[in-house]
């Protein structure tokens, strides 16, 4: 069964340095996201990617979070200028369409920890 | 704006035993609203979710919820708890207009004993 891969699982790091997290959603699916879990905190949205673009984001998606698309595989988050508040666990996830009947896959996450 | 609610970061059940995880909503409008469950190691996997109809909504793995509008709850139980549940569930809601991202709780992590 096709499923969604991230790597690194485990990504650390010191603090103000760049980030690149990695992603490979499903080969069919156009709509691509990234959540993240801060330890002991509810699972919250960043962003969501349609078509070379983000479609939504929100206010944790500040100018320090970037998404690309690199290729046709590909999809990742970088994060410019880590801080220690940044550490947390990171999914990303992809769905055939935005309507109601297309479910979200996600990734296993990799965890961040910012030192 | 929606949120969920979830009571209980942690239950324990012992096997054959009823499991019944504890979701509660908000929401301004009646939300579609999902199960989701995470093995060690692997991704957020769908157990189930309701969109409109029926409000008893039958998953996989033996597992059902029902939507309660006026409690505003969408608890996750199973009759029978197997060694194999254990796991961490997350409930979730979006909203049936608008963006399709999902605002999550904090988990619940399932153990269940032998």
């Amino acid at each position: 069964e096709p499923e969604v891969t991230q790597t690194p699982s485990h990504q650390v790091t010191q603090m103000g340095q760049e980030v690149i997290l990695r992603c490979v959603p499903i080969s069919n699916h156009l709509y691509f996201y990234w959540y993240r879990q801060i330890l002991g905190q509810k699972v919250e949205f960043l962003v969501s990617f349609y078509n070379n673009e983000i479609s939504e984001k929100s206010e944790i998606f500040d100018d320090q979070f970037s998404v690309e698309r690199p290729d046709g595989s590909n999809f990742t988050l970088k994060i410019r200028s880590t801080k220690l508040e940044d550490s947390a666990m990171y999914f990303c996830a992809s769905s055939l369409g935005a309507g109601i009947t297309d479910t979200q896959y996600f990734g296993p996450g990799t965890r961040l920890t910012v030192l | 704006a929606q949120s969920v609610t979830q009571l209980g970061s942690h239950v324990s059940v012992s096997e054959g035993a009823l499991v019944l995880l504890r979701c509660n909503y908000s929401s301004s409008v009646p939300p579609y609203l999902f199960w989701y469950v995470q093995y060690p190691n692997q991704g957020l996997q769908l157990l189930l979710k309701y969109t409109t109809g029926a409000t008893l909504v039958k998953g996989i793995n033996g597992f059902e919820a029902e939507f309660k509008k006026s409690e505003t709850s969408f608890h996750l139980t199973k009759p029978s708890a197997h060694m194999s549940d254990a796991a961490e569930y997350f409930c979730a809601v979006r909203s049936p207009t608008g963006a399709n991202n999902l605002f999550f709780g904090t988990g619940t992590r399932l153990t269940v004993i032998p």
